[in-house]
């Protein structure tokens, strides 16, 4: 079986810099993905790691360490529109089957 | 049209109603996908097509039917619902051949309420 576990919520100001932290145990690893979803959104891709090691694209980076059955999220340079929820998400051993966390709610304050 | 489309947005039904979700997607991918998002709770895998067969059922209720007619389209039958089904409903779909290609396309989603 398939299990996530990421904080359920967590609050940063403007400007900063947050972190989002998510572990997971799976049989079989396929890679590891974030999503961003907005309230009342669908969730939208923001990245996909297979190797281990920080890959950044603008703001965002991500981290995945598959040893350690763990991965972050991180956010540079936060403004209002990043708050969101963040969802961990691993695939199954044939790969379209996609394993949730139950996200982490990023409230950015002024 | 392009992406995940989703219809309707949102939708109010009585428990001894018969209804259906649609979902389209434009993108040329293989697999689709149902998922349902309740408040508070992580996103639930409900079936799983991939070239228009079924692959997945996550041990889903009987009064939940699916349906994929063709690799661009599947939809959603609902009869005697209750009331805890009130929920988020989300297709996805990919190209399903590995990697990033796993990556899912969502649509926005039903808004589905049963009163």
């Amino acid at each position: 079986g398939q299990n996530i576990d990421q904080p359920t919520e967590m609050t940063a100001t403007e400007g900063a810099i947050v972190q989002i932290n998510c572990t997971y145990q799976t049989s079989g690893f396929n890679g590891l993905f974030w999503y961003q979803q907005h309230a009342g959104e669908a969730p939208t891709f923001l990245s996909y790691n297979v190797l281990d090691g920080l890959e950044e694209k603008g703001r965002f980076s991500s981290f995945l360490s598959r040893s350690k059955g763990y991965s972050y999220l991180l956010l540079k340079e936060l403004q209002m529109k990043d708050s969101a929820s963040y969802l961990c998400a691993v695939p199954g051993a044939a790969g379209n089957k996609l394993t949730f966390g139950g996200g982490t709610r990023v409230l950015v304050k002024p | 049209e392009t992406g995940v489309t989703q219809t309707p947005r949102h939708l109010v039904m009585g428990m001894t109603n018969k209804k259906s979700l649609k979902c389209e997607q434009h993108l040329g991918h293989n697999a689709m996908y149902w998922y349902k998002q309740s408040a508070k709770k992580p996103l639930e895998l409900m079936f799983v097509y991939n070239f228009k067969e079924q692959t997945e059922n996550n041990s889903v209720p009987s009064r939940f039917s699916p349906e994929c007619p063709n690799s661009s389209h599947l939809f959603l039958h609902l009869h005697t619902l209750q009331p805890e089904d009130s929920a988020l409903y989300l297709c996805a779909s990919s190209q399903d051949e590995g990697g990033t290609a796993y990556e899912q396309y969502f649509g926005p989603g039903t808004r589905l309420t049963v009163t």
